[in-house]
C-alpha cells in the first residue's frame, strides 16, 4: 500500500472548522483514500473514502486534489467529541483489503 | 455501519495462562475479520487475516502458534493468546468486512493485562 504522510497533531477551537492534510504522493491509480478516527481506548471508527472526486457525509467532507497526492479531511464545526486521532490510509478497493495504519494525526480541539 | 463485538472489554491474566477473546458481527454476516494490536501512544498493527472456514493468515513476525485465530462462523471469531507473557499487554481490535463494502468496521477493542 502507499504510504500516507500526516502532521504529528493538531488544535482547532470548538465550532469551527477543522482540515486535516494527508500526503499520498505515491498513491496508485486504482488506490482510494481512506480516513478512520480513533477515540481514546476505542476501536477506528470509519468516517469517509473517496477515489478522484470530492466525497461528502454526515460527518466529514473529503477533498482530494486533481493529481490525487493530497487530501484534506473537513470536518465542518468541530466538537470536543471530535477529540481523536486521525488516520489517512490509501488502499485499492475491495473490503477484504487490508488497511496499513500510519501514525496519524492527534486532533485536539479546545474548547 | 456494521456493529461488531469483542469479549472480555477487559482481562488481567496471570503470567503463563491462556486467553480467549471473541469478536462477533452483530447484524451482518463477516466472511473476513482482521486482528490487530496497538501499544500505548502506538498505531494499529495487523496481526492477521481471518477467513470464514479456513486457516488465518498471519502478517511477518506474528507467532501463529502463540496467537490462534478460530474463525468457525461468519459471525464469531476468536484470537487466543497462548502462554501469555508481560509484552503480549496491549490492546487488541478486530474488524469486520462485509461484501459489498468497501470500509471495515471495527470492535471497540479488549484490552489485556498480563501480571
Amino acid at each position: 500500500d502507499a504510504k500516507t504522510t500526516q502532521p504529528t497533531s493538531m488544535d482547532c477551537a470548538e465550532g469551527r472548522a477543522a482540515n486535516l492534510p494527508c500526503n499520498h504522493s505515491t498513491i496508485s491509480g486504482n488506490e482510494y483514500v481512506y480516513w478512520y478516527r480513533q477515540i481514546h481506548s476505542q476501536g477506528p471508527q470509519y468516517i469517509i473514502h473517496g477515489l478522484k472526486n470530492n466525497e461528502t457525509n454526515e460527518m466529514a467532507s473529503l477533498i482530494i486534489t486533481e493529481d490525487r497526492k493530497s487530501s484534506t479531511l473537513i470536518l465542518p464545526h468541530a466538537t470536543l467529541r471530535d477529540t481523536a486521532v486521525y488516520y489517512c490510509i490509501v488502499r485499492v478497493a475491495g473490503g477484504a483489503q487490508k488497511l496499513v495504519f500510519g501514525q496519524g494525526t492527534r486532533l485536539t480541539i479546545n474548547p | 455501519g456494521a456493529v461488531v463485538s469483542q469479549h472480555p472489554s477487559r482481562v488481567i491474566c496471570k503470567s503463563g495462562t491462556s486467553v480467549k477473546i471473541e469478536c462477533r458481527s452483530l447484524d451482518f454476516q463477516a466472511t473476513t475479520m482482521f486482528w490487530y494490536r496497538q501499544f500505548p501512544k502506538k498505531s494499529l498493527m495487523l496481526m492477521a487475516t481471518s477467513n470464514e472456514g479456513s486457516k488465518a493468515t498471519y502478517e511477518q513476525g506474528v507467532e501463529k502458534d502463540k496467537f490462534l485465530i478460530n474463525h468457525a462462523s461468519l459471525t464469531l471469531s476468536t484470537l487466543t493468546v497462548t502462554s501469555a507473557h508481560p509484552e503480549d499487554s496491549s490492546f487488541y481490535i478486530c474488524s469486520e468486512v462485509l461484501a459489498g463494502r468497501n470500509e471495515q468496521f471495527f470492535g471497540p477493542g479488549t484490552r489485556l493485562t498480563v501480571l
